[in-house]
């Protein structure tokens, strides 16, 4: 079992639709990032956090350290948003950052 | 339009051939890392540089050999490679390498095939 583990593996919405992509992990972190992927191996970082909640556009990352889980939402989702969502823990203890699996997202017009 | 520039964009060698990509940040940061994605399988990290120093080495075989000669630019040199090392290899840079691992801005990748 992966130490992080992303849901849904894939997931497919109509344009304007709320979308929730989560991340678990069973180690403890410092902080824990959201990365957005386009096709063609682009990647953007959208969020670092190790608290609370973030906000940027139509974007929301929340993350409950106490749970080890985080989720990515996307407010009237449109289909530029369709890319890989990839979640990554880090810790302090080895100075480890891991990886999900990443989560394959596809908004129809 | 991307402070990181890497090239080539794709490359194809064979298993004895030797060659380098390079990446390039503009952004005036002092971390650079490289990764590998391999195809269905989470992002890896392979190497971390921080002010041209390396202190990040996650058990990568020795045909990956990389190199910083300064700040804003970061080698990895390719030697009698595998198939099986066919991925795209992507560069990033950050600010600083802090405790939380700042904020990375990513470069677009080198598909990298091994025949």
């Amino acid at each position: 079992k992966n130490e992080v583990e992303q849901s849904p593996q894939n997931l497919t919405a109509q344009e304007g639709e709320f979308i929730t992509i989560n991340c678990s992990y069973s180690v403890g972190i410092s902080a824990l990032h959201w990365l957005q992927q386009h096709p063609g191996g682009g990647i953007v970082s959208l969020f670092m956090l190790s608290s609370g909640k973030k906000k940027h556009g139509r974007l929301i990352a929340t993350i409950n350290i106490q749970e080890k889980h985080s989720s990515l939402h996307i407010t009237a989702s449109h289909p530029r948003d369709s890319a890989v969502y990839i979640c990554a823990v880090y810790k302090a203890a080895g100075n480890k950052l891991t990886f999900g699996g990443g989560t394959r997202v596809l908004v129809k017009p | 339009e991307t402070g990181v520039t890497q090239t080539p964009r794709h490359l194809v060698m064979g298993m004895t051939n030797k060659k380098s990509l390079k990446c390039e940040q503009h952004l005036g940061h002092n971390a650079m890392y490289w990764y590998k994605q391999s195809a269905k399988k989470p992002l890896e990290l392979m190497f971390v540089y921080s002010l041209e120093e390396r202190v990040e080495n996650n058990s990568v075989p020795s045909r990956f050999s990389p190199e910083c000669p300064n700040s804003s630019h970061l080698f990895l040199h390719l030697h009698t490679l595998q198939p099986e090392d066919s991925a795209l290899y992507l560069c990033a840079s950050s600010q600083d390498l802090t405790t939380s691992w700042d904020t990375q801005y990513f470069g677009p990748g080198t598909r990298l095939t091994v025949l």
